[in-house]
């Protein structure tokens, strides 16, 4: 049982470049998001999805996109990076949205020049 | 607005002292509130939630509604104590629905 697992888990992308991150779970969690931590920020919620085929947007949605496609997979696209999206990104999932606990996964640090 | 304040950014407690830290929040409902932690080269995890009403590592939370602040409290401090603590209430968005908001986070040193 691995949780929730993030690929990659570093990446260093150059002004433009598209990248996608890949965040699986296997607890069968309905619900998934991807968050950004900035240094004095907390966590930052970009995006997150109530079920398979679903998504909405988060506090910071701009400059990312996401897809659901599959339950177990939440993917997270940055089109064209920037350099303010230098950060470290967070996946995480729950069973349920109303006081439930997330189960985070590692991480992946992302730097863009 | 709704808002989570952590005043704190970093705290530094010696080994068997009282750890409190700080977790203001401006809401005008009652929110589900928690705290999650960060230890080194782990990932984030839940400590406690108020609703449980549970002490988890020696931590308590208490919710005083009045001020709108649930401090997380421990009485004597452990070096395995040092982390990354975020305080997270539960809002209603703006869309209706609820999701977590984190605070800015206090990184807790124990010293030995």
């Amino acid at each position: 049982n691995a949780g929730v697992t993030q690929t990659p888990k570093f990446r260093v992308l150059k002004t433009g470049q598209s990248m996608t991150l890949l965040c699986a779970q296997d607890m069968n969690h309905e619900y998934m998001y991807w968050y950004r931590q900035d240094p004095g920020m907390g966590l930052r919620l970009i995006h997150y999805s109530v079920g398979e085929g679903t998504t909405a947007k988060g506090e910071v949605p701009d400059g990312y996109n996401v897809s659901r496609l599959k339950k177990q997979n939440f993917l997270l696209g940055l089109e064209s990076a920037a350099p303010s999206q230098t950060s470290v990104y967070f996946c995480a999932s729950s069973y349920g949205l109303s006081g439930a606990e997330q189960f985070f996964g590692p991480g992946t640090r992302l730097t863009v020049l | 607005a709704q808002r989570v304040t952590q005043p704190e950014k970093l705290l530094s407690v010696f080994k068997g002292a009282p750890v409190e830290l700080k977790c203001n929040y401006s809401y005008s409902g009652s929110p589900e509130l928690f705290w999650y932690v960060q230890y080194s080269r782990q990932r984030l995890q839940l400590l406690l939630r108020h609703i449980s009403r549970e002490s988890i590592k020696g931590f308590t939370a208490d919710l005083n509604k009045g001020e709108t602040s649930f401090h997380l409290k421990k009485p004597f401090a452990q070096e395995e104590d040092s982390a990354m603590y975020y305080c997270a209430p539960d809002f209603i968005s703006n869309f209706g629905n609820e999701k977590l908001t984190f605070g800015t986070g206090t990184r807790l040193t124990i010293i030995p």
